[in-house]
C-alpha cells in the first residue's frame, strides 16, 4: 500500500511562514490536496492538485510537489490558522492521507 | 449553498449493520462522484471507499480495510447516497464523513465535505 508521511507537529510564531511536508515515494508525480481541520469540525479543502486555492481560501495558503515531497506554506501565519493539516494524494484509484501534522501558532 | 449531510449514525453492537446516508444540497448530485471518509477517535482520516458519477458507470472503490463488508450506492433519481455498513467491526467507531469528489483532468479533489455522522461499534 502507499504511504504518505507527515511529521506530526509542526509549530510556528504569528507572522511568521509555516511548511508542512508530506512526503511518499515518487508524490511529484501524483497530485496532492491539503485539508485544515480545526477541532470539532470537518476538514476544508485549502490546496488541490498541488497548488491551487479553492476560492475563499486566502492567498497566504501555497503548495508545491516534486520529487518525493509536497509542501504546504502557510505565510504571515495568523493564529486562526492553528489546526491538524492532512495530505491527500490517489493510488491506482485509492484515496490516501497522510496521518495529519497538528500545527501550533505560538 | 452547497453542502453534504450525513445521517444514520448511532450505536451498534459488533457483527451488525447500518446503513449511512448522504444528502446534497446547492449542487447537481448526479454530477458528481462522492466519497467516504472516516475518522476515528482522535485519530486522523481515513479514506473508506468512493463512488464515481453515471458517465462513469458508477463504479465504486474501497479500502482494503472495508472491502466485503462495506458497500456504496447512489440513487440520482433521490439525489442520495448510502453507505451500507455489514459485519461491523469495534475497529469502525468513526465519524463518517460524505464528500464531493469534483474532477479536473482526469484527478479528483475532495472539495466539499458534510458534517459528519458518528457511528459507535460496542
Amino acid at each position: 500500500s502507499y504511504d504518505l508521511t507527515h511529521p506530526p507537529s509542526v509549530s510556528v510564531s504569528p507572522g511568521q511562514t509555516a511548511s508542512i511536508t508530506c512526503s511518499g515515494d515518487n508524490l511529484g508525480d501524483k497530485f496532492v490536496s491539503w485539508f485544515q481541520q480545526k477541532p470539532g469540525q470537518s476538514p476544508l479543502l485549502v490546496i488541490y492538485q498541488d497548488l491551487k486555492r479553492p476560492s475563499g481560501i486566502p492567498e497566504r495558503f501555497s503548495g508545491s510537489n516534486s520529487g518525493n515531497t509536497a509542501t504546504l506554506t502557510i505565510s504571515e501565519t495568523q493564529a486562526l490558522d492553528e489546526a491538524d493539516y492532512y495530505c491527500q494524494a490517489w493510488d491506482s484509484s485509492t484515496a490516501v492521507f497522510g496521518g495529519g501534522t497538528k500545527l501550533t501558532v505560538l | 449553498e452547497v453542502q453534504l449531510v450525513e445521517s444514520g449514525g448511532g450505536l451498534v453492537q459488533p457483527g451488525r449493520s447500518l446503513r449511512l446516508s448522504c444528502t446534497p444540497s446547492g449542487f447537481t448530485f448526479a454530477d458528481y462522484s462522492l466519497s467516504w471518509v472516516r475518522q476515528a477517535p482522535g485519530k486522523g482520516l481515513e479514506w473508506v471507499g468512493f463512488i464515481r458519477n453515471k458517465p462513469y458507470g458508477g463504479a465504486t472503490e474501497y479500502a482494503a480495510s472495508v472491502k466485503g463488508r462495506f458497500i456504496i450506492s447512489r440513487d440520482d433519481s433521490k439525489s442520495i447516497a448510502y453507505l451500507q455498513m455489514d459485519s461491523l467491526k469495534t475497529e469502525d467507531t468513526a465519524v463518517y464523513y460524505c464528500t464531493r469528489m469534483t474532477e479536473l483532468n482526469y484527478n479528483y479533489y475532495m472539495d466539499v465535505w458534510g458534517k459528519g455522522t458518528t457511528v459507535t461499534v460496542s
